[in-house]
């Protein structure tokens, strides 16, 4: 079955420690690949994408993913956490091979303690 | 980049009214917008993909006698529950796609509580 999954439903780390949220999706053609962030009561805010080219991709606010084929993962990453980056991260898909349709993982809660 | 903007971001209403919920794309014109539910502590559930100037597509389980979706323009969707009751009480989010990027732009959210 196609699906998107975030194997963490939650994640803590001190400030300052480096930081990776998993995803992994099961489709049979590479679909474009997205994280999103999410602050509590807040919308969605795109923190990178992936469409094909680059396989390590830069994002804002320090994020950068790595997608690596062989395992279907597009894993995100950040060397130093900030206290601001406590948030719900989201991995998605989308693009042609989805059917034009978007999907999100369940998300991962990131706690941030001093 | 591009933005997505939702009004109203909060709204309360009594039991059995109706409440409309509008989704802009504010500089692209987007032909497909989706909207989407969350339930606390959870991910997004996809309810329908809204098409301009045709019917929207509901995702399986989605009452579309309950959950009306128009997508009238190119810059436009709206989405009404009809009937509210406080089961329906939850965050909707809206998105609308670029043609031109194949990314997927985020309203900010309405927040509907239903007393």
């Amino acid at each position: 079955a196609q699906s998107v999954t975030q194997p963490d439903i939650h994640i803590t780390v001190s400030e300052g420690a480096s930081l990776e949220l998993r995803c992994n999706y099961s489709y049979g053609a590479t679909p474009y690949l997205f994280w999103y962030v999410q602050s509590p009561g807040q919308g969605l805010q795109l923190l990178l994408k992936y469409f094909s080219g680059d396989t390590l991709v830069q994002g804002i606010k320090g994020f950068e993913a790595e997608f690596k084929r062989s395992q279907s993962s597009f894993n995100l990453r950040k060397p130093s956490v900030h206290w601001s980056d406590a948030a719900e991260y989201f991995c998605a898909v989308g693009g042609p091979n989805t059917g034009n349709q978007f999907y999100f993982g369940t998300g991962t809660s990131l706690t941030v303690i001093p | 980049g591009a933005v997505v903007s939702q009004h109203p971001s909060w709204v309360i209403c009594k039991s059995g009214t109706s409440v409309k919920i509008e989704c802009r794309s504010l500089d692209f014109q987007a032909t497909t917008m989706f909207w989407y539910r969350q339930f606390p502590k959870q991910s997004l559930m996809l309810m329908a993909t809204s098409n301009e100037g045709s019917k929207a597509t509901y995702e399986q389980g989605v009452e579309k006698d309950k959950f009306l979706i128009n997508h009238a323009s190119l810059t436009l969707s709206t989405l009404t529950v009809t009937s509210a009751h406080p089961e329906d009480s939850s965050f909707y989010i809206c998105s609308a796609s670029s043609v031109f990027t194949g990314e997927l732009f985020f309203g900010e959210g309405s927040r509907l509580t239903v007393l």
